[in-house]
C-alpha cells in the first residue's frame, strides 16, 4: 500500500446528509489532489492544493467543499449530494518542484461512495 | 490544455504474450508522462514513468517509449503473467504545471 491513507474506505449517504472524506499523506509532499472516479469515464480532477493553498478549482459544484489544514491532511466536505456523485474519490499527492525531477504522484486507495 | 488519448480499451492476451497499450498527447510543454495500475478496489499505482529527456526506459518486464516529435508514448509489458491483469492509465503533465492529464483507461486481461 502506497503512503497515502484516505478514510473511510466506503460510504452511504442520503442527498441530505453531511459527511467529509479525510486524506493524509506521509511521504513528505506538499501538494494533494481530489480525483473523482467514475465507471467508465478518466480520471477527473477536482481540486489542487499546493502548500496548503488551492490552486485548482475544476469546475466543481459547491456541494463538494475542500479543506487543506496542512501539507499533509486534505478533506472533501460532502452536503447535499446528488446521485450522480457516487463515484470513487480518490486523493493524491507529490512534490511539486520547479524542476521535472520528483513529480510521481502517489494515490491513496480511494473512497467509495454511494448517495441514496 | 493538454488532452490525452489512450488505445485501446480493452485488451486480451495469453498468458506468456506481450501487451503494447498506446497514448497521445496534444501539448507539446509535457515532459512528464508516468504509467499506473489500477487492482479491482484499489487506488492507481505508479509502475513506472519516464520524462521528455529519455526516449525509453525499462524495468524488468515493463518498458515505457516516447516519441515528443509525433507526442505519443507507450508502455510494453512482455511475459506477460495474470497478475497483470489490471486497469493501465497514462498520464501528462508539462513542465513547472501541478496538473496531471489522465487517459481513460485500458482494461487489460491476461489469459492464464
Amino acid at each position: 500500500e502506497t503512503g497515502v491513507t484516505q478514510t473511510p474506505r466506503h460510504l452511504v449517504m442520503g442527498m441530505t446528509n453531511k459527511k467529509s472524506l479525510k486524506c493524509e499523506q506521509h511521504l513528505g509532499h506538499n501538494a494533494m489532489y481530489w480525483y473523482k472516479q467514475s465507471a467508465k469515464k478518466p480520471l477527473e480532477l477536482m481540486f489542487v492544493y499546493n502548500f496548503k493553498e488551492q490552486t485548482e478549482n475544476n469546475s466543481v459544484p459547491s456541494r463538494f467543499s475542500p479543506e487543506c489544514p496542512n501539507s499533509s491532511h486534505l478533506f472533501l466536505h460532502l452536503h447535499t449530494l446528488q446521485p450522480e456523485d457516487s463515484a470513487l474519490y480518490l486523493c493524491a499527492s507529490n512534490a511539486f518542484y520547479p524542476s521535472s525531477q520528483g513529480r510521481a504522484q502517489y494515490f491513496g486507495p480511494g473512497t467509495r461512495l454511494l448517495v441514496l | 490544455g493538454e488532452n490525452v488519448e489512450q488505445h485501446p480499451s480493452t485488451l486480451s492476451v495469453q498468458e506468456g504474450d506481450s501487451a503494447v497499450i498506446k497514448c497521445t498527447y496534444s501539448d507539446s510543454a509535457s515532459n512528464y508522462f508516468p504509467w499506473y495500475k489500477q487492482e479491482l478496489g484499489k487506488g492507481p499505482q505508479l509502475i513506472i514513468d519516464i520524462r521528455s529527456n529519455v526516449g525509453e526506459k525499462k524495468d524488468q518486464r515493463i518498458a515505457v517509449t516516447l516519441n515528443k516529435t509525433a507526442k505519443h508514448f507507450s508502455l510494453h509489458i512482455t511475459e506477460t503473467q495474470p497478475e497483470d491483469s489490471a486497469v493501465y492509465f497514462c498520464a501528462a503533465t508539462p513542465y513547472n504545471f501541478n496538473k496531471f492529464y489522465f487517459g481513460s483507461g485500458t482494461k487489460l486481461n491476461v489469459k492464464p
